[in-house]
């Protein structure tokens, strides 16, 4: 199976500013996703990071406040812009290696509090 | 707006014993069926998928998939304290993303 880092582990951080957050994967991987789990919620998609061309969102979710790239096949970033209290969750990295959606594995996580 | 209900609990049970986790999805055309283990302050691993109706075993675990009652499930036996966790039903449909329910807090008490 894959093996997922990302940075920061954790941040907190105040509102108005951003937050770029890591995600490293050891091997190619075919698709990545970034994921928003808020305390208390099951995990939410904010978009399927596209190597090499512009993010697909989900509803509710736009690239102004969370610009994503992916410039291989191993790495992406999620920026958090002009945070606000809300923004405060756990927000997960998931790649898929295979073809089948059942190789999915996520990483750490990266905790994120905005005061 | 695909939906995955879930059972938020805490399901309680004692060691030795069967838990049964249950999930409804609103999308009758899903086609795949997970079920995640997220341990509290860790990040979710996959314990089992299932395709098919019918029930799919692996060691201690069965998925239980019903297509025609949009209902999926999963059997947990000789419940161990380890298997305390929160577990998430996850469903694919159309576009090959995962929605997830809420998860229901599993409770193995010694």
């Amino acid at each position: 199976s894959a093996v997922i880092s990302q940075k920061p582990s954790r941040d907190i951080c105040q509102r108005g500013t951003s937050l770029t957050i890591q995600c490293q994967v050891d091997s190619q991987v075919t698709m990545m996703f970034w994921y928003r789990q808020q305390p208390g919620q099951s995990l939410t998609l904010i978009a399927t990071a596209n190597q090499g061309s512009e993010a697909t969102y989900e509803s509710g979710f736009v690239i102004d406040k969370f610009p994503i790239s992916r410039p291989n096949l191993t790495f992406s970033t999620l920026t958090v812009s002009n945070m606000s209290p809300e923004d405060s969750s756990i927000y997960l990295c998931s790649v898929v290696s295979g073809n089948d959606l059942y190789e999915q594995y996520f990483g750490p996580g990266t905790r994120l509090t905005v005061t | 707006q695909k939906e995955v209900e879930q059972n938020s609990g805490p399901l309680s049970v004692p060691e030795g014993a069967i838990a049964s986790l249950n999930c409804t999805y609103s999308d009758r055309g899903s086609q795949s069926f997970f079920w995640y283990r997220q341990y509290s302050g860790k990040s979710p691993e996959l314990i089992m998928f299932i395709y098919s109706n019918g029930d799919k075993e692996d060691g201690r675990f069965t998925a239980q998939l019903n297509k025609a009652s949009q209902y999926v499930s999963l059997l947990i036996r000789d419940s161990q304290p380890s298997d305390s966790a929160t577990y998430l039903c996850a469903v694919v449909s159309g576009y090959s993303t995962l929605t997830f329910g809420k998860g229901t807090m599993l409770l193995v008490s010694p």
